[in-house]
C-alpha cells in the first residue's frame, strides 16, 4: 500500500516569514495531493490539493508544488500569520486505493507574533 | 457547501457501555463515508469505510464487532463503539466526498473517553 512522510514534524516561524513542509509517497500510482489543516480539538480541513497532471497550485498565501517523478509535494506559506498556527497533514490518494487517504504523520506549525 | 456534521463532539461513558457517533452529510449526499481514529498528536488512521446500503469494509486490525457501523441512509453514517474501554478513549473523525474531484471532507470529530 501506500505510504506517506512528511517533514518536519515541527516547525517554528516568525510572523511573516515563510513555511514549507515536504512529503514523500511510495505508489507511483498515487494522483492526487490534499494538504488539511487541523486546529486543536477540530477535524481537519482541507486548504489546497493538486493532481498529478499539474505541478504547481496557488491559492493566495498558500502553493502546493508536486513532482511525480521524485514522488514528492510540498506546502508552501508564505507571509505567515499567527492563525496559521495548526497541524497540518499531507495525504495521497489513487486509482488503485479506492479512494483511500494515505496521511502524513502530520507537521505542527507555530507562527510566532 | 460539503458540510459535514458530527455528534456528538465530546462523549464520556462507562467501561462496558456503548457510544454511538453520528456523521451527516449536510448538502450533500454520500453513498461512501471514512471513519478515522486519531491518537494525541498522532496522524488519523483509517478504521473503516462505510458504504451505503451494505456492509463496511474494515481495515485490518480494526475488529468489526466492536465498532459496528451503519450507514442506512446517503446522509448518515454512524460509528458504535461496543463495550467500550479505557483503551478506546480518542478522536474519531468521520469524513465523506462531495464530489468525485473534490478533496474529502471531515467533520469536526468526537472525544471519546472510557472511564
Amino acid at each position: 500500500g501506500e505510504n506517506v512522510e512528511q517533514h518536519p514534524s515541527t516547525l517554528s516561524v516568525q510572523e511573516g516569514d515563510s513555511a514549507v513542509i515536504k512529503c514523500t509517497y511510495s505508489d507511483s500510482a498515487s494522483n492526487y495531493f490534499p494538504w488539511y489543516k487541523q486546529e486543536l480539538g477540530k477535524g481537519p480541513q482541507l486548504i489546497i490539493d493538486i493532481r498529478s497532471n499539474v505541478g504547481e497550485k496557488k491559492d493566495q498565501r498558500i502553493a502546493v508544488t508536486l513532482n511525480k517523478t521524485a514522488k514528492h509535494f510540498s506546502l508552501h506559506i508564505t507571509e505567515t500569520q499567527p492563525e496559521d498556527s495548526a497541524v497540518y497533514f499531507c495525504a495521497a490518494s489513487g486509482p488503485g486505493n479506492f479512494n483511500k487517504f494515505y496521511f502524513g504523520s502530520g507537521t505542527k506549525l507555530n507562527v510566532k507574533p | 457547501g460539503a458540510v459535514v456534521s458530527q455528534h456528538p463532539s465530546r462523549v464520556i461513558c462507562k467501561s462496558g457501555t456503548s457510544v454511538k457517533i453520528e456523521c451527516r452529510s449536510l448538502d450533500f449526499q454520500a453513498t461512501t463515508m471514512f471513519w478515522y481514529r486519531q491518537f494525541p498528536k498522532q496522524s488519523l488512521m483509517l478504521m473503516a469505510t462505510s458504504n451505503e446500503g451494505s456492509k463496511a469494509t474494515y481495515e485490518q486490525g480494526v475488529e468489526k464487532d466492536k465498532f459496528l457501523i451503519n450507514h442506512a441512509s446517503l446522509t448518515l453514517s454512524t460509528l458504535t463503539v461496543t463495550s467500550a474501554h479505557p483503551e478506546d478513549s480518542s478522536f474519531y473523525i468521520c469524513s465523506a466526498q462531495a464530489r468525485v474531484d473534490y478533496g474529502y471532507t471531515f467533520g469536526s470529530g468526537t472525544r471519546l473517553t472510557v472511564v
